[in-house]
């Protein structure tokens, strides 16, 4: 059971919008402390995409996004394009476990 | 450019004990905090503890305490993480994971917990 609640899958058609959601608590996201998002490709280590809530790293494209309200974050993609297919995890601090605490991962599909 | 080489893979039996290597290049080893993140087969991400490259200091996820030792030799640059009393449950992919470079405000440095480049991953399978 993850720390933080990530929904199993998402799906859309190239070029739609999808957002996935992050859901924490009050000592985790809730508690102030940002979110990052990572990508991962099957048999691939994970990508940071999205850190401090918002930022992208250098390379990233502008159709990733992300954004943080009270307990919970999430990650939008404009413009789903079929290499976008992957795995997507969420990441905090958590206060109460003093240590860093994932979701559980969200398998996007383009349809 | 930042490279992360990590140990191959290991097969151990319950009870045992696995050592992974992740040799850092690319930029400056102290500069920046490691991380070791595990994954175990279809599932998602579990942190498990940082280490501090210059002072050797570390933190470990509460359900790894006791169990688990991170150290570092910045004379080659390198990281490792010991796992002892292993089950089957200990399968995984296991990966270091470089932070952002720290937050400091005099003398004191604070890790970001941003994990910006990954090593390869190490699989370690526990059987009998």
């Amino acid at each position: 059971q993850s720390v933080l609640t990530q929904p199993p899958s998402v799906s859309g058609a190239p070029g739609q919008r999808v957002t996935i959601s992050c859901t924490g608590s009050s000592s985790n996201i809730g508690a102030g402390n940002v979110v990052d998002w990572y990508q991962q490709f099957p048999g691939t280590a994970p990508k940071l995409l999205i850190y401090g809530n918002t930022n992208r790293p250098s390379g990233v494209p502008d159709r990733f996004s992300g954004s943080k309200s009270g307990t919970s974050a999430s990650l939008a993609i404009s413009g789903l394009q079929s290499e976008d297919e992957a795995d997507y995890f969420c990441q905090s601090y958590d206060i109460s476990l003093s240590c860093s605490v994932f979701g559980g991962g969200t398998k996007l599909t383009v349809l | 450019q930042v490279q992360l080489v990590q140990s191959g893979a290991e097969v151990k039996k319950p009870g045992a004990s696995v050592h992974i290597s992740c040799k850092a290049s690319g930029y400056t080893f102290t500069g920046h905090y490691m991380h070791w993140v595990r994954q175990a087969p279809g599932q998602g991400l579990e942190w498990m503890g940082i280490i501090n490259p210059t002072a050797g200091s570390t933190s470990y996820a509460q359900k790894f305490q006791g169990r688990v030792t991170m150290t570092r030799d910045t004379s080659t640059s390198t990281v490792y993480m010991e796992l002892r009393s292993l089950t089957s449950e200990d399968t995984a992919l296991y990966y270091c994971a470089r932070d952002l470079p720290p937050d400091c405000t005099n003398g004191v440095c604070f890790p970001k917990y941003y994990f910006d480049h990954w090593g390869q991953g190490t699989l370690v399978t526990v059987s009998s």
